[in-house]
């Protein structure tokens, strides 16, 4: 089955600076790559996502990067703000499967 | 729309007790999860509804495991006798039929003493 491993566990960010995360993942023929968001006590929330023949997309202030040789992807946010300090995850799985894959998750902390 | 509602919030039981989760799907969706999240081991997928009819559940740990979706609106996890080791946060999750949207509710934590 798919192995998605996430990087750093834990992140402290000055506001105003990025912050990026990082996931590998095993399974080659995973092709869709969702980012959850999950603020305390709140269950997560989708906040982009990325398809396999794409390499970047970017909404606002977050951005995603997939490497597909390197079956590696990345979540960028840009000027931090306080109301970015939640857990983030990564996920992967084969399109139209219902079993998602998460990574361990990565606390992300905002300092004023 | 409400969003995927569950209830308790919270729940703290003793040990050997019955705990019911409970939670009501987004109104539409016809794909219902329900995931644990616990610090070791992350958000786990525990069983996988569609159309009301379990798909998948060999994500639930152990017979003392079960859930039901007697309607579309309506589903609930039940362990049967609780232990320590159940305690975590379970959600219920919703799609409208495509996989690639969770939309999560708030979650109940469980504490088993």
């Amino acid at each position: 089955g798919e192995n998605v491993e996430q990087h750093p566990s834990t992140l402290s960010v000055q506001e105003g600076d990025s912050a990026v995360i990082k996931c590998t993942y095993s399974d080659s023929a995973s092709n869709y790559f969702p980012w959850y968001k999950q603020e305390l006590g709140k269950g997560p929330q989708l906040i982009i996502d990325i398809r396999s023949n794409v390499g970047e997309k970017k909404d606002q202030r977050i951005a995603v990067t997939l490497n597909k040789t390197a079956k590696h992807f990345s979540l960028h946010i840009t000027e931090t703000q306080p109301e970015d300090s939640a857990v983030y995850f990564c996920a992967a799985t084969r399109s139209n499967d219902y079993k998602l894959s998460f990574g361990a998750g990565t606390t992300v902390t905002v300092r004023a | 729309d409400a969003g995927v509602i569950q209830s308790p919030r919270h729940e703290v039981t003793e040990m050997g007790q019955e705990v019911t989760l409970r939670c009501k799907p987004i109104s539409g969706h016809n794909s219902l999860f329900w995931y644990r999240q616990t610090m070791m081991r992350g958000l786990e997928l525990l069983i996988y509804f569609n159309n009301n009819v379990p798909i998948d559940d060999s994500g639930m740990p152990e017979d003392r495991f079960s859930a039901k979706m007697p309607n579309a609106s309506f589903s609930t996890l039940k362990i049967q006798p609780s232990e320590p080791r159940d305690s975590a946060v379970y959600f219920c999750a919703s799609t409208p039929g495509r996989f690639e949207k969770l939309f999560f509710g708030s979650g109940t934590q469980l504490s088993v003493l």
